[in-house]
């Protein structure tokens, strides 16, 4: 079965300091996609960044980056100098094929 | 440019009742997909559309949902006699891709209340 695990429900993170969100896995393919998706309160959600499964190297975007580890199934993510914007649901998800699969979701909340 | 639209942005049915939710996504994209969000969750993959053919429907939950993109554009899912555990967000979704690695871009989602 495919699964995605997030185990944090709620994270909180002072303005301007790092936090990892943390996700893991379950798939047989070798060859897929993971996601880390932004979902504000207005509901719609935003993709933030994305890692191909066959790329050793961790995927990084601005402030945004990944730790890979594709032997343990773990894919988290890093949020550096956090802002307040930054504060919504985090959803990490995969896909293989066409189906995509979510975690439950981390709520990050961003102190001033 | 327009992003994904989706309506009614809420909808309160009675139970039994018939509903159609519409998604307009974004010209050109290839793939939809629609999703189902109950509170506290993440997405669950419902359908997926590659133009008009409906490649994947296996997490339609049972034979009352059905969705259809018949011009390879706009997409409605229909629930009929709708029943409580019916209750969530549905969320569409495009992308220009068909392989997965195409980012997706969804809409906001409608609320369906079933009382």
């Amino acid at each position: 079965a495919q699964t995605v695990t997030q185990s944090q429900p709620e994270m909180s993170v002072q303005e301007a300091e790092t936090v990892t969100l943390s996700c893991t896995y379950d798939t047989s393919e070798s060859d897929y996609y993971l996601f880390w998706y932004k979902q504000p309160p207005s509901r719609q959600m935003i993709l933030v960044i994305r890692q191909e499964a066959y790329k050793q190297q961790n995927a990084t975007e601005n402030r945004f980056s990944v730790n890979f580890q594709k032997a343990a199934k773990s894919f988290s993510l890093k949020i550096s100098d956090s802002q307040l914007g930054d504060a919504a649901m985090y959803f990490c998800a995969h896909n293989t094929g066409n189906q995509f699969y979510f975690g439950t979701g981390t709520s990050l909340t961003v102190i001033p | 440019g327009a992003g994904v639209s989706q309506s009614p942005r809420y909808k309160v049915a009675k139970r039994g009742q018939d509903v159609a939710l519409r998604c307009d996504p974004i010209s050109g994209h290839v793939s939809l997909f629609w999703y189902q969000q109950a509170l506290g969750q993440g997405p669950e993959f419902l359908t997926y559309f590659q133009n008009e053919a409906q490649l994947d429907k296996s997490g339609l939950p049972s034979d009352r949902f059905f969705a259809e993109r018949p011009e390879g554009s706009v997409s409605t899912l229909k629930i009929q006699r709708t029943q409580q555990e019916d209750s969530a967000v549905y969320l569409c979704a495009s992308s220009p891709g068909w392989e997965g690695r195409w980012e997706q871009y969804f809409g906001p989602g409608t609320r369906l209340t079933v009382t």
